[in-house]
């Protein structure tokens, strides 16, 4: 199985601070067809998971371009220009590339 | 508006079974592969299993594989997730989510149900 390891687990900001999460995989996740398959998500406090970004670097509709992703191979990174207070959450990155997708432990990001 | 309605969860005694319904609207439920994902509380996200538009492709997660059973009713725009021999370690939010299908690999997951809390208890 792909193992997504995210850091750090929790990660306290200032609002309008940047912020920047980091996942690593344990095999590429550059498939032969040239997408990346990683993904990011924030799951807000009482609410389901929701797409931020997609296959790497896609920010999903509606998400503000405050939003980030970059990275390549095994190694990924989300950014948040900006925190604002609404960015409070548990971020996850997620692999689909292959079967059983996986989830990184989470990221719990905080206002100061 | 796309719309995904967990329902069937609930309090069950170890060994028992359960089943969960995902109720789609507002999208051609049919043209889309179906996802479960579990939560236990206070933990992360886990993968349970998945069933591709037209059933074609099942999988699981190894922990739930042979006691798991995803299908679905594209007449009844429906995903189910049978779940036989609980165990305590399946105590868990399931939430079922649509995929958007990216290079006929794997995708993203658009949209997410609420979810259904499954407590698996003696």
């Amino acid at each position: 199985d792909i193992v997504l390891t995210q850091s750090p687990l929790s990660l306290p900001v200032s609002p309008g601070e940047p912020a920047s999460i980091s996942c690593r995989s344990t095999q590429s996740l550059l498939h032969t067809n040239g997408h990346t398959y990683l993904n990011w998500y924030l799951q807000k406090p009482g609410q389901s998971p929701q797409v931020l970004i997609y296959m790497g670097s896609n920010r999903a509709s509606g998400v503000p371009d405050r939003f980030s992703g970059s990275g390549s191979g095994t190694d990924f990174t989300l950014k948040i220009s900006r925190v604002e207070a609404e960015d409070v959450g548990i971020y996850y990155c997620m692999q689909p590339l292959r079967t059983p997708f996986t989830f990184g432990g989470g990221t719990k990001v905080e206002i100061k | 508006e796309v719309q995904l309605l967990e329902s069937g969860g609930g309090l069950v005694q170890p060994g028992r079974s359960l089943r969960l319904s995902c109720a789609a609207s507002g999208f051609t439920f049919g043209d889309y592969a179906m996802h479960w994902v579990r939560q236990s509380p206070g933990k992360g996200l886990e993968w349970v299993g998945f069933v591709s538009s037209i059933s074609y492709f099942i999988d699981y997660v190894d922990s739930v594989r042979g006691r798991f059973t995803i299908s679905r009713d594209n007449a009844k725009n429906s995903l189910y997730l049978q779940m036989n021999d609980l165990r305590p370690e399946d105590t868990a939010v399931y939430y079922c989510a649509r995929i958007i299908d990216v290079g006929q690999i794997g995708g993203y997951f658009d949209k997410w149900g609420q979810g259904t809390l499954v407590t698996v208890s003696s």
